[in-house]
């Protein structure tokens, strides 16, 4: 088991600039969550999805933020255009239906 | 509306010395209690977890948490601290059954000295 992987682990990009940061969960999981933490702000959820159909996006700052799961074991989350106080670590975790939850090593984003 | 509290941004102990990470939680019904574990630049290590079974939890690394349900907390302890234990640690919430968000709290970091 890989564990929940996600890609890139850096990207630094430019304002304005599109940025897709990208997760594939366990195998089997059936909820997968995007966190984002600052120092500002520590952990905050963005959104998360049970069986590939998006729960709760109640967390996304704002409509430059967009997240999709195409099938089981694909997620990306998007940000169009992207800000310098977007800047954090972006983390990806999944879960089956009735155990704990495994966090990706996260993507770290600078936007300068 | 769930939310956790963790009482201390910063706990710093000697090696050796019990270690006591606060965490006060708030749900409107019988939460799941979760406790992790951040090394720097690394992602989330769960330590242990409390889904309303036995009240005391152990977990790994000689951690454990009592769930006291009269005091709506959740602490974590460690008789003896270790150099390798200086991490930040995270407390967090989730309702219980399958289809639930984990809330976090914001973290305390401790720092273990010889």
């Amino acid at each position: 088991d890989a564990g929940v992987i996600q890609s890139p682990r850096h990207e630094v990009t430019e304002m304005g600039q599109e940025v897709t940061l990208r997760c594939k969960p366990i195998s089997g999981h059936n909820s997968l969550f995007w966190y984002r933490q600052t120092m500002m702000r520590g952990l905050e959820l963005l959104i998360y999805f049970n069986n590939n159909v998006p729960i709760d996006d109640s967390g996304m700052p704002e409509d430059r933020f967009s997240a999709k799961m195409p099938n089981a074991s694909f997620s990306t989350l998007k940000i169009q255009p992207s800000e310098p106080r977007d800047s954090a670590v972006y983390f990806c975790a999944s879960r089956p239906l009735d155990g704990g939850y495994t966090f990706g090593s996260g993507t770290r984003l600078t936007v300068v | 509306a769930q939310s956790v509290t963790q009482l201390g941004s910063h706990v710093s102990v000697s090696e050796g010395a019990l270690v006591l990470l606060r965490c006060n939680y708030s749900s409107s019904v019988p939460p799941y209690l979760f406790w992790y574990v951040q090394y720097p630049n690394q992602g989330l290590q769960l330590l242990l977890k409390y889904t309303s079974a036995a009240t005391l939890v152990k977990g790994i690394n000689g951690f454990e948490a009592e769930f006291k349900k009269s005091e709506t907390s959740f602490h974590l302890t460690k008789p003896s601290a270790h150099m390798s234990d200086a991490a930040e640690y995270f407390c967090a919430v989730s309702e219980p059954g399958g289809y639930n968000k984990l809330i976090f709290g914001a973290g305390t970091r401790l720092a273990v000295h010889p």
